[in-house]
C-alpha cells in the first residue's frame, strides 16, 4: 500500500514569507506526528495528532508554527513569517493506533525548507 | 539536554564484518526503543525495535540489545553489506496518552566498504 507522502519535497522561501507543508499519512492511521530535522542532527518532535485532535504541541518552537488535521487524515504544517533558523527538513510520520501503545511510526520523505 | 545520544558520528566497516552501533539514553521512563535507517533525500525507515521488558530482539541480520541498568542499547548488523551504508538513528519513547513521540539520537553514518 501507499506510504506517507509529503509535498512539496523542496521549498525555498524568502525570509518573512508564510509556507504550508502537507502530509498525507497512511490510510486509516490514527496517529500523526511532525518532526523537524536540522542539518546533521536527529529529528525533533514538533506536534502530535490523534485523528483530528492536536493532543501535544509542546515541540512547536514558536507561535509562528501552526499545524492542523481538520478531518483526521491530511495534515498541514504552517510556518508564518519564516526565519532563517526555520531552514530544516520537516518530517511527517503516522502510526496505526492511538498513543499509549508501543507503535512503529512510518515516516514520509520530508519537505526540505530553505529560508533565504 | 540530549536524552538520547549516539556518541559515534560515523563508522566504517568492511563488507561481511559486523557493524556495532551504540546508543545511550538518560530518561528512565523510556520503555520502547527503535532503530531507523535513513538514505539521503528519503525519510527514516523503521529497522527494528525492542521493548523494555526484553534484552534482545533479532530480525535477520539485525539484532538489538538493551541494557536497562546501563541505559544503553546497541544494534548489530551481521554480516554488513554495501547496501547497509546509510545513517542510523536510535530513538526512544515512553507510553503516554498524548502520543508516543520519539526522541532521537543524532545519528551514526555507516559506510560499508566492498
Amino acid at each position: 500500500g501507499a506510504g506517507v507522502s509529503q509535498s512539496p519535497r523542496y521549498k525555498v522561501a524568502k525570509r518573512g514569507q508564510d509556507v504550508a507543508l502537507r502530509c498525507d499519512p497512511i490510510s486509516g492511521h490514527v496517529s500523526l506526528f511532525w518532526y523537524q530535522q536540522a542539518l546533521g542532527q536527529g529529528p525533533e518532535f514538533l506536534t502530535y495528532f490523534q485523528n483530528e485532535a492536536q493532543l501535544d504541541k509542546s515541540g512547536l518552537p514558536s507561535d509562528r508554527f501552526f499545524a492542523e488535521r481538520p478531518e483526521g487524515s491530511v495534515s498541514t504544517l504552517k510556518i508564518q513569517r519564516t526565519q532563517q533558523e526555520d531552514s530544516a527538513v520537516y518530517l511527517c510520520a503516522s502510526s496505526r493506533l492511538a498513543g499509549g501503545f508501543q507503535e512503529t511510526q512510518y515516516f514520509g520523505p520530508g519537505t526540505r525548507l530553505l529560508v533565504l | 539536554d540530549q536524552q538520547v545520544k549516539q556518541n559515534s558520528p560515523s563508522l566504517s566497516v568492511q563488507e561481511g564484518r559486523i557493524s556495532i552501533l551504540n546508543c545511550d539514553y538518560t530518561n528512565s521512563m523510556f520503555d520502547y526503543f527503535l532503530w531507523y535507517k535513513k538514505y539521503p533525500a528519503e525519510g527514516p525507515t523503521f529497522l527494528i525495535s525492542i521493548s523494555s521488558i526484553k534484552d534482545k530482539n533479532e530480525d535477520g541480520r539485525f539484532t538489538v540489545f538493551l541494557n536497562k541498568s546501563a541505559k544503553h542499547l546497541s544494534l548489530h548488523i551481521v554480516p554488513s553489506q554495501p547496501g547497509d551504508s546509510a545513517v542510523y538513528f536510535c530513538a526512544a519513547s515512553e507510553e503516554r496518552a498524548a502520543g508516543n513521540k520519539l526522541t532521537f539520537g543524532g545519528g551514526t553514518r555507516v559506510l560499508v566498504k566492498p
